[in-house]
């Protein structure tokens, strides 16, 4: 099992530009997380999928960010014309029904 | 508005001592309060949980214990070790995650020999 796999690891942008960020849950798990993690802002958390379909999404900024799983091996988060402050490590994490969160390594995205 | 709040911001310990961290909540509708470790470079990885039909619940030297009427939980690390050195976030969901897990902004532990 490779748990949760993130890709890329690091990711630039210039200012204006557009984001995906990929993420591979653990094979069997029925919940996919994704939060942001900042040192001011701590672990924010953005939105879930559970059996593919989003659950809850009150944490995503609306305008720009979307979040998608079209199958249960990968889900998506884009950042439309990325700003500096969506520079954060973008963190995904899978959940079977006994609720533990296994996180990914996470996308550190940076925007210049 | 932070729904949960944990304190200290970093707290330094001896080897030996125990460390106490402490988060409360407001929304009553949380019913899962789990504790997560961080060490430098990784991603957080689950450490101990709690539901509310228990005030108290132990796994080795890391202890959570509870109160439901003050709406406080806190996490102590008995004997602490300095690879305990760590951010520790906890967190709390409501309704067997109907919502996402929503996280404190942690604790940093400095466990010192």
């Amino acid at each position: 099992n490779a748990g949760v796999i993130q890709t890329p690891r690091h990711k630039v942008t210039g200012k204006g530009q557009e984001a995906t960020l990929w993420c591979e849950p653990i094979s069997g798990h029925s919940a996919v997380f994704w939060y942001r993690q900042t040192i001011v802002q701590g672990l924010e958390f953005l939105t879930y999928f559970r059996n593919q379909a989003p659950i809850d999404d009150s944490g995503m900024p609306k305008e720009r960010f979307s979040a998608q799983m079209p199958n249960q091996s990968h889900s998506t988060l884009k950042i439309q014309s990325t700003q500096p402050q969506d520079s954060a490590v973008y963190l995904c994490a899978s959940s079977s029904f006994q609720n533990t969160l296994y996180f990914g390594a996470g996308t550190r995205l940076s925007v210049l | 508005q932070q729904q949960v709040r944990q304190s200290p911001q970093s707290l330094t310990v001896w080897e030996g001592e125990t460390a106490i961290l402490n988060c409360s909540y407001e929304d009553s509708t949380f019913d899962y309060f789990p504790w997560y470790h961080q060490f430098p470079g990784e991603s957080p990885a689950l450490l101990i949980a709690i539901r509310p039909v228990s005030n108290k619940k132990e796994d080795g030297r890391f202890t959570i214990f509870f109160n439901k009427r003050e709406k406080k939980f806190s996490l102590h690390i008995a004997d602490s070790q300095p690879g305990d050195s760590a951010t520790y976030f906890c967190a709390a969901s409501a309704n067997n995650y109907a919502q996402g897990l929503t996280f404190g902004l942690g604790t940093r532990v400095s466990v010192f020999p």
